[in-house]
């Protein structure tokens, strides 16, 4: 069974701190995708990144940075000098390679950050 | 570009009472269609997912039930709502296919 595990719920900043989001993964699948999603007050999804097991490179897009480890299972998220309206909860999720059935994520608990003025 | 839309965004709705939700993809053909459960804000949980028309696969035994009458469109319902239906609902779609999984505003249900 596949798991995902982000055992930071709440993180609290000031602005301009930077702050990582850890996520751990479990699976038995030898090829799968890894995804963040975001979370506004406002309670849509939004999609931030995902990431083939094969490839493991880092990748930064503006302030955000991912750091995908296969041999630790993790995939964290590093958002950089923190802005008020980063304050979310972001979501950690995990996803089987293409099945005939569809697609099926299996999210982390959420991590709830918070960035002060 | 694709775009989707459900419906109702909130509703307040008394124990025993039916539900339907509606969530309408547009601007793609054939998708994966999904409905996912927030409960407590936390933790997501798949409720349902088809890969067509009139399939429908069930993730979790519970008092709901889901239909896609149309290519891209995907219906929640209940005949009676319980208490621990309440929670925030959200209707999402990928390309057959493809991993990517897109969300939509997301409904929120209390159920009173």
């Amino acid at each position: 069974a596949q798991k995902v595990t982000q055992a930071q719920t709440e993180i609290s900043v000031v602005e301009k701190e930077d702050v990582t989001l850890d996520c751990v993964y479990e699976t038995r699948d030898t090829t799968y995708y890894l995804f963040w999603y975001k979370q506004p007050p406002s309670g849509e999804l939004v999609f931030l990144i995902r990431r083939n097991s094969f490839d493991e490179q880092n990748e930064i897009s503006g302030r955000y940075s991912w750091n995908f480890q296969k041999s630790t299972s993790s995939f964290n998220f590093t958002i950089t000098a923190s802005q008020v309206v980063d304050s979310a909860v972001y979501f950690c999720a995990l996803s089987g390679m293409i099945k005939a059935a569809g697609n099926k994520l299996t999210f982390g608990g959420g991590t709830r950050v918070l960035v002060k003025p | 570009s694709q775009t989707i839309h459900q419906w109702p965004a909130t509703l307040v709705q008394p124990v025993g009472s039916p539900l339907s939700l509606e969530c309408t993809v547009e601007g793609t053909s054939n998708p994966n269609l999904y409905w996912y459960r927030q409960a407590a804000g936390r933790g997501l949980q798949l409720l349902f997912y088809s890969v067509g028309i009139g399939q429908i696969s069930s993730e979790v035994p519970q008092n709901l039930s889901a239909s896609r009458p149309q290519d891209r469109q995907f219906i929640l319902s209940s005949k009676k709502l319980l208490l621990s239906d309440s929670g925030f609902y959200l209707c999402a779609w990928s390309v057959r296919a493809r991993d990517t999984i897109y969300f939509g505003e997301g409904s929120w249900l209390t159920v009173v």
